[in-house]
């Protein structure tokens, strides 16, 4: 089945530096990833839409500025978050979706848990 | 504005009894549902969907019902095993309109199933 690999799986940081997590589906190509964020026992929130070979989509309400994605293949998507601070601190999660998957089945990385002291 | 709903935030069964997780959702453009399973420092992992044109899917022990009229779904789990106790969350999608893979989470259900 179709595998979404993220790393780092933990990271810790001091504020204000920047910090790049990458996702990567390992065996099937996807144009579209999407990345959650979750906080303690809360939904996951959907924060940008990472397309191939263009500017990511934000949800509103989500700094683009702070939340730098991109899109560079059809296999990798990075999120950096720039200049972070403890709030930034969450759980960030990737996901895609294969195309023969069937509609609107997302595989999810296993997530990066951020902690910025 | 939370457009899908999980009101209770956790459940506990015995194991080999029913699990039954509840979902309500608000925006009628949603057409495609789907509940996911996360361990703890884990990703969620696919489980079951259902296509607004159905109202059951089954899959083996993991069934989802919908009730379009109530904006309302679930999940049923039977037998329940403990290896079943984890965070199950529903999501929603509206195809229509061109959303393709954009998926509207709810908070979330504890479950947990003791032996």
């Amino acid at each position: 089945g179709a595998v979404v690999s993220q790393h780092p799986s933990r990271v810790i940081c001091k504020s204000g530096t920047s910090v790049k997590i990458e996702c990567r589906s390992l065996d099937f190509q996807a144009t579209t990833m999407f990345w959650y964020r979750q906080f303690p026992k809360q939904s996951l929130m959907l924060m940008a839409t990472s397309n191939e070979g263009s500017k990511a989509t934000y949800e509103q309400g989500v700094e683009k500025d702070k939340f730098l994605i991109n899109h560079a293949s059809l296999t990798l998507s990075t999120l950096t978050v720039t200049s972070a601070h403890p709030e930034d601190s969450s759980f960030y999660i990737c996901s895609a979706r294969e195309a023969s998957s069937g509609a609107n089945v997302l595989t999810f990385g296993a997530g990066s848990r951020l902690t910025v002291l | 504005d939370q457009q899908v709903k999980q009101n209770s935030p956790s459940l506990s069964v015995q194991e080999g009894r029913i699990s039954i997780l509840n979902c309500d959702y608000t925006n009628s453009m949603f057409d495609y549902f789907l509940w996911y399973k996360k361990y703890p420092a884990e990703g969620p992992t696919f489980l079951i969907s259902i296509s607004s044109i159905k109202d059951k899917n089954e899959d083996g022990r993991f069934t989802v019902f919908l009730n379009k009229s109530a904006k309302h779904l679930s999940l049923h789990i039977v037998p329940s095993q403990p290896g079943d106790s984890a965070v199950y969350f529903c999501a929603a999608s509206a195809r229509r309109g061109g959303n393709t893979g954009k998926l509207i989470f709810g908070q979330g259900t504890t479950l947990q199933v003791k032996p």
